[in-house]
């Protein structure tokens, strides 16, 4: 099974820019989405297909996946930006699919 | 606008079946597929299986056997089964829709999450 790697935490100050990453075999070659996630809330979809935003997510938020490694990373932090984000892919083929999601790194705004 | 509203009991007793239904408003239930996934208090997500605009159905290998996933269209509903529970099946249980771009599937739409507690 196909393993994300995710740090467990991330601490930046409102106005810094914070990198979050996920590791995984061979990444690159996955297509890597990212969740925010607010205690007691759903997780909301930021980032799809590494780079790209859904409707209404803000242009601070922005991904890049190579090799090793996708990040997301969030320009000009807010307050509100304090959650926990989740990295997943697609793994597996269609006979077998497997929905892999990374442990989540909580970002601390300080 | 598609919503998803989890439902089902909170409490069940060890080594009973746990059902929750997802209800899906706003939107056709028949042109995506609609996945589980569940989150242990205080851990990371977990996905549960899928089942398929056609009535295919995957699940996560480690969750297999003891897990049904099934869909009432004409209700546009999607229901979970998951038998001889344990207290590690204690969870917050989303229901969420996949959408496909292209080759691109990823979970646009997730309902609120229902906590479901295994104890006697």
């Amino acid at each position: 099974s196909y393993v994300l790697t995710q740090p467990p935490s991330v601490s930046v100050a409102p106005g810094q820019t914070a990198s979050l990453t996920c590791g995984g075999n061979n990444i690159g070659s996955e297509s890597v989405h990212w969740y925010q996630q607010k205690p007691g809330q759903a997780p909301v979809l930021v980032v799809y297909d590494d780079s790209d935003r859904p409707s209404g997510i803000p242009e601070r938020f922005s991904g890049s996946n190579s090799g090793n490694t996708a990040t997301l990373t969030i320009t000009r932090v807010e307050a509100g930006d304090e959650a926990a984000y989740y990295c997943q892919v697609w793994a597996g083929t269609d006979v077998q699919p497997d929905v892999v999601f990374g442990g989540g790194t909580k970002l601390t705004v300080l | 606008q598609v919503q998803l509203q989890e439902s089902g009991p909170g409490l069940v007793k060890p080594s009973e079946t746990l059902s929750l239904t997802c209800s899906v408003s706003g939107g056709s239930i028949n042109d995506f597929h609609w996945s589980w996934i569940r989150q242990p208090p205080g851990k990371g997500l977990e996905w549960i299986g899928f089942i398929s605009n056609i009535g295919d159905t995957h699940y996560n290998p480690s969750l297999k056997s003891r897990v049904t996933i099934s869909a009432d269209t004409f209700k546009k509903q999607f229901s979970l089964k998951m038998t001889s529970v344990t207290a590690a099946d204690t969870a917050v249980y989303f229901c969420a829709r996949r959408l496909k771009r292209g080759i691109v599937k990823m979970f646009d739409t997730w309902g609120p999450g229902t906590m479901v507690t295994v104890s006697s």
